[in-house]
């Protein structure tokens, strides 16, 4: 069974530029879920899509966003990107919103603002 | 919402000896716990995860955790570390219904030979 995966593997972007990460769940699974992990700062919880619906977002500015697809592969977006925004992000999946479904993780884009 | 909170973000143990990795949530409500481990430049794995079955639970790589209620926690433990499990641990823990996760800060573990 195919895992989750992530393209691009290294995104290196400039101060100002937009960025496109994408993401590819488990076969079977609707649920998607993107974090990012900047250095020394743990996972910080960005969006969850469920059934191609948006059903949580973390606190991050609205300049972050996404979209689930009908296939359930999922895309997420940085808009003005700052040097802040250096980090992995990582992309997760599960089995739809079923109680205590472990999450499945892909090995991240790494995103560089230069 | 949940919080999970790991004690120690950095643990040294000698290779052999035994491996402990704490984590303690907040709920009233026993939820669904779960340890993850991540290694440098990888996503996260599933080490093992809590669904009410069995309080103590056995994990891949000879890990395992026990779920204490009164305790609210969820120890993560090794009687033997070896080198290979230097890595970073993550305790995450979802609510009793819906999928949303609440991950610890996570734990550096060093093994030193």
């Amino acid at each position: 069974e195919a895992g989750v995966t992530q393209s691009p593997t290294h995104l290196i972007k400039t101060r100002g530029q937009q960025a496109t990460l994408r993401c590819s769940p488990i076969s079977g699974h609707t649920s998607v879920y993107w974090y990012q992990q900047a250095l020394g700062l743990g996972l910080q919880f960005l969006l969850w899509y469920d059934e191609g619906e948006e059903r949580n977002r973390g606190n991050f500015p609205p300049r972050f966003s996404g979209r689930q697809f009908p296939n359930y592969s999922s895309e997420l977006n940085v808009n003005a990107l700052e040097l802040e925004d250096s980090a992995l992000y990582l992309c997760a999946s599960s089995e739809g919103q079923g109680d205590g479904q472990p999450q499945h993780f892909g090995d991240g884009t790494r995103l560089s603002i230069l | 919402a949940q919080s999970v909170t790991q004690l120690g973000s950095h643990v040294s143990v000698s290779e052999g000896a035994l491996v402990l990795l704490r984590c303690n949530y907040s709920s009233s409500v026993p939820p669904y716990l779960f340890w993850y481990v991540q290694y440098p430049n990888q996503g996260l794995q599933l080490l093992l995860k809590y669904t009410s079955a069995a309080t103590l639970v056995k994990g891949i790589n000879g890990f395992e955790a026990e779920f204490k209620k009164s305790e609210t926690s969820f120890h993560l433990t090794k009687p033997s570390a070896h080198m290979s499990d230097a890595a970073e641990y993550f305790c995450a823990v979802s609510e009793e219904t819906g999928n949303q996760f609440y991950f610890g800060t996570g734990t550096s573990l060093t093994v030193i030979p």
